[in-house]
């Protein structure tokens, strides 16, 4: 199993510039999110995403668009580039579980993104 | 108040014992995770407990969990330079977020020769 797996491991964009970082498990798990992680602030929810299908917003979902057209894809889309996008975007995928459940998150390596 | 805290540094010499605090504020966790973050890479699970433990011992690792106090701390017995990294408390609400997991903001562990 691969994991979790995250492309591009870096990234330089200009201001205004659009990309998506991708995000693919080979788990099935039905949980995927999306964090960015900045220094200091610890990991801030952006989108996350419960099944194929259903998306939702996390905590910080501006500028970004998720979709789920399969269990194994979740793609982070930023539609115009903005310098305080600039971070460590990360992608964890989990089982759903219920109460009394461990659900360990699995984290990808992380993409850094600089906007400049 | 933020969810989950954690202070941002600890130093300590090596092979000295380490202890990560963190607070949380969901009496209804179910699970509290220690995820290790260690540099340019993304996090791994490195322990966890669940609610209805005290403590819980994993080879030089020893969780405990004060539910009264809403307090959790990671113990690193006999501290290696390999264990510098960033490590995060994470609790899991029973409702919520993709994998309900709200993090801390993570402390630096540094280990001094």
């Amino acid at each position: 199993n691969a994991g979790v797996t995250q492309t591009p491991k870096f990234q330089v964009l200009k201001t205004g510039q659009s990309m998506t970082l991708q995000c693919a498990q080979d788990m099935n798990h039905e949980y995927m999110s999306w964090y960015r992680q900045d220094p200091g602030m610890g990991l801030r929810l952006i989108h996350y995403s419960v099944g194929a299908g259903i998306t939702d917003q996390g905590e910080v979902p501006n500028g970004y668009n998720v979709s789920r057209s399969t269990t194994e894809d979740f793609p982070l889309r930023l539609l115009s580039a903005a310098p305080s996008q600039t971070s460590v975007y990360f992608c964890a995928s989990s089982y759903v579980g219920g109460y009394g459940q461990n659900t360990e998150a699995f984290f990808g390596q992380g993409t850094r993104l600089t906007v400049v | 108040g933020e969810d989950v805290e954690q202070s941002l540094f600890l130093s300590v010499r090596e092979g000295d014992s380490s202890v990560i605090n963190c607070t949380y504020t969901d009496s209804s966790s179910t699970y509290l995770y220690w995820y290790k973050q260690e540099p340019g890479a993304g996090l791994q699970l490195l322990t966890y407990i669940f609610s209805n433990m005290d403590m819980k011992q994993d080879q030089r690792l020893t969780v405990l969990l004060n539910k009264k106090d809403k307090h959790l701390s990671l113990r690193i017995a006999d501290t290696q330079t390999g264990d510098s990294a960033i490590y995060f408390c994470a609790e899991k609400k029973s409702g919520g977020g993709a994998d309900g997991l709200t993090f801390g903001k993570g402390t630096h562990l540094i280990i001094q020769p």
